[in-house]
C-alpha cells in the first residue's frame, strides 16, 4: 500500500486543549479509519468513515472524510491525560484489499 | 468475548532460528493480515489472506511465511532469511471485500507480539 501523509508527527498539548491532526493522499480513498495505539499494544479503532463529507463523532473525538476523498482529519476536544498515545490514519483504495497507513501522530499531554 | 488474540506477547529468538507467531480470531472474519511495525514508521503489510487455504504476499514478504488452514487461525513464521526481524508484529482481521458494504474494509487488530533477536 502507499504511505499516507500524516501531520503533525508529534505534539505536546496542555490538558484541556483541543487537538487536530490530518492525513492526506494523492489517491482517492473509499474508506478512512482512525486508530489509537498505546505503547506495546495493538491499534484500537476510534472512528470509521465511509462516505465523502461524512462527519462522525465518538465522545470527544470527531473525524471527517474529506470532500475530495483524498484527506481526513481527527479532532480531540478537551484533551485529558489518557489521550496520550499514537494516532494512526488508514485508508482503503476502491480497488485494493490492503489498507494504507500514515506514520502516526504522537500525542503527549502536559497535566 | 469476541476478538483477536496473539501469542506470545514477547518472544526472543537467536539468530538463525525460525520462530512462529500465533494469531487467532473468533469474529468469524474471512480475511486476516500480518503487519510489521518499526519505531516511527507506519504499519507495513507482510502477508494477507482473503479466504482459507489462500494467501498473498504483501509489501515486505521476504523472509516470512504463512499458512491459512483454518478460518480462525493465521500463523506467521519468521525465518532465518529475514535480515532484520526485531520488530512489533500485529495481526488483523476483517470480513473481507464487499464492494456494496464499505464497513467490511474495517480491520481490527490483535494486541501484538514483540519479537527480539538476540
Amino acid at each position: 500500500g502507499q504511505q499516507l501523509n500524516q501531520s503533525p508527527q508529534s505534539m505536546f498539548i496542555q490538558e484541556g486543549e483541543d487537538v487536530s491532526m490530518n492525513c492526506t493522499s494523492s489517491s482517492i480513498f473509499n474508506t478512512w479509519l482512525w486508530y489509537k495505539q498505546d505503547p506495546g499494544e495493538g491499534p484500537v479503532l476510534l472512528i470509521a468513515l465511509y462516505k465523502a463529507g461524512e462527519l462522525t463523532s465518538n465522545g470527544r473525538l470527531t473525524a471527517q472524510f474529506g470532500i475530495t476523498r483524498k484527506d481526513s482529519f481527527l479532532n480531540i476536544s478537551a484533551s485529558i491525560p489518557s489521550d496520550v498515545g499514537i494516532y494512526f490514519c488508514a485508508g482503503q483504495l476502491s480497488n485494493d484489499y490492503k489498507l494504507s497507513f500514515g506514520a502516526g501522530t504522537t500525542v503527549t499531554v502536559r497535566a | 468475548d469476541g476478538g483477536i488474540t496473539q501469542s506470545p506477547k514477547y518472544l526472543f529468538r537467536k539468530e538463525g532460528q525460525n520462530v512462529t507467531l500465533s494469531c487467532e480470531q473468533n469474529l468469524n472474519h474471512d480475511a486476516m493480515y500480518w503487519y510489521r511495525q518499526d519505531p516511527g514508521q507506519g504499519l507495513r503489510l507482510i502477508y494477507y489472506s482473503q479466504i482459507v487455504n489462500d494467501f498473498q504476499k504483501g509489501d515486505i514478504a521476504e523472509g516470512y511465511s504463512v499458512s491459512r488452514e483454518k478460518k480462525e487461525s493465521f500463523p506467521l513464521t519468521v525465518t532465518s532469511a529475514q535480515k532484520n526481524p526485531t520488530a512489533f508484529y500485529l495481526c488483523a482481521s476483517n470480513w473481507g471485500r464487499d464492494i456494496t458494504d464499505p464497513s467490511t474494509d474495517t480491520q481490527y487488530f490483535g494486541p501484538g507480539t514483540r519479537l527480539t533477536v538476540l
